[in-house]
């Protein structure tokens, strides 16, 4: 059965500083990957997606990056910004049209 | 382009009341379709998913129900709620390239 895990559960950050998010995943035969942001009481924002086949992919100051075989997958946040302050969630298909798995997220703070 | 309108945004509902909340899509054509829900302090829990009229699947046994009469319109239904079915519901739609949510309802059941 996929696991996903999300480390830190929380984090808390200087304004413009460089921060990384940690997904990780106990099956590595993966579809996709997708990263969404969640603000309090809203819905889910899709942030990118990583198809199986590639390594990574980039938003602007987003930047995501996968490896199956280590059963990884990061999301790095340049020069955070208060506005950046939310819970990232991890979510993973093991083929097309299932169900996204999800971790538990990492709610991340950036004070000004 | 495709969006996804889910409601009513809150609902308070006393215990043992039934439930109705819905889900619809557009701007696509046969969407597999998704109900989670979130209770406080956990993660997101896969409830129904359907890939086309009148055919759902339901992952977790519960006192709640699924239905989609149509296409893009996906219902997320309940003959009498507990206490535990208080939560926050999002409904999600994907097309093979990613997953899109809807804004969500909270549900508090009284």
């Amino acid at each position: 059965k996929q696991e996903v895990t999300q480390i830190p559960a929380a984090l808390s950050v200087p304004e413009g500083e460089n921060l990384v998010l940690n997904c990780s995943f106990t099956d590595s035969a993966i579809y996709n990957l997708q990263w969404f942001r969640q603000d309090p009481g809203k819905g889910l924002t899709s942030l990118l997606l990583i198809q199986s086949s590639q390594r990574e992919q980039t938003s602007g100051r987003l930047n995501a990056s996968l490896d199956k075989s280590s059963g990884r997958s990061t999301l790095y946040i340049a020069a955070s910004q208060p506005g950046d302050s939310a819970t990232y969630l991890c979510a993973l298909t093991n083929q097309a049209g299932t169900a996204l798995i999800f971790g538990k997220g990492t709610t991340l703070s950036v004070s000004s | 382009s495709q969006t996804i309108h889910q409601w009513p945004a809150t609902l308070v509902q006393p215990v043992g009341s039934p439930l109705s909340l819905e889900c619809t899509v557009e701007g696509t054509s046969n969407p597999n379709l998704y109900w989670y829900r979130q209770a406080a302090g956990r993660g997101l829990q896969l409830l129904f998913y359907s890939v086309g009229i009148g055919q759902i699947s339901s992952e977790v046994p519960q006192n709640l129900s699924a239905s989609r009469p149509q296409d893009r319109q996906f219902i997320l239904s309940s003959k009498k709620l507990l206490l535990s079915d208080s939560g926050f519901y999002l409904c999600a739609w994907s097309s093979g390239f990613g997953y899109t949510f809807g804004s969500g309802t909270r549900l508090t059941v009284v």
